[in-house]
């Protein structure tokens, strides 16, 4: 079976730090690949998605970053956070090769900027 | 883009009661819609969706409609009870992205 691992669980980091929160997925090959920022009261807003290795497209302008370097593992970067970088974030994945598919969210991480 | 509106934010429920959450979707080429249910502190988890070529789909106490025509889609619990309560999102799907997601519901169920 598939299983999707996201660290770290929490973090808390001051202005003006680097981020890098991490995701793999276990059990499948050439998954899509997804980042969502939860914050109070905003939903589920989608970051970046990736159908392939070095393959990234971006949904929202920001200082955030992200990276594919291996087929199931997808990166989320920051150069320099700001307050409102903080929030809850989903890694995902979705079986790949197929449109309008179940995404499947890893545990999350809590990142509040100080 | 794909823009997804969800109401009402939040709901209040007895036990015992249904419960329905409405949707919109923008862009007429999105096909998958699923509902995902989201416990205090644990990532969302898929609890039912429907595609494009059905108009409605039930497990249990929990049904979808879509009415694809005006571009809106419902989740229906019946005889809610009290570990119902959570956060309920819908999503659509844009073609050739991603899952977009409404902001939420919040559902209480009091016993």
């Amino acid at each position: 079976s598939q299983t999707i691992h996201q660290w770290p669980a929490t973090l808390v980091q001051p202005v003006g730090s680097p981020l890098s929160l991490e995701c793999t997925v276990e059990g499948t090959s050439n998954p899509n690949l997804y980042w969502y920022r939860q914050a109070a009261g905003r939903g589920l807003q989608l970051l970046f998605y990736s159908v392939g290795i070095g393959q990234i497209s971006s949904e929202v302008p920001q200082n955030l970053s992200a990276s594919r370097p291996q087929d199931r593992q997808f990166i989320l970067s920051s150069k320099k956070l700001l307050l409102s970088d903080s929030g809850f974030y989903l890694c995902a994945w979705s079986p790949g090769g197929a449109v309008g598919n179940t995404i499947y969210f890893g545990e999350g991480s809590w990142l509040t900027v100080v | 883009g794909e823009n997804v509106e969800q109401h009402p934010s939040t709901l209040s429920v007895q036990e015992g009661d249904s419960a329905v959450i409405k949707c919109t979707y923008s862009d007429s080429a999105s096909n998958y819609f699923p509902w995902y249910k989201q416990e205090l502190g644990k990532r969302p988890q898929l609890i039912i969706d429907i595609r494009s070529n059905v108009g409605e789909k039930k497990d249990q106490r929990i049904a979808v409609t879509l009415n694809k025509t005006a571009k809106h889609f419902s989740l229906h619990i019946t005889e809610t009870q009290p570990e119902d309560s959570a956060v309920y999102f819908c999503a659509a799907y844009q073609a050739g992205t991603a899952l977009i997601f409404g902001k939420g519901t919040t559902l209480s169920v009091s016993s």
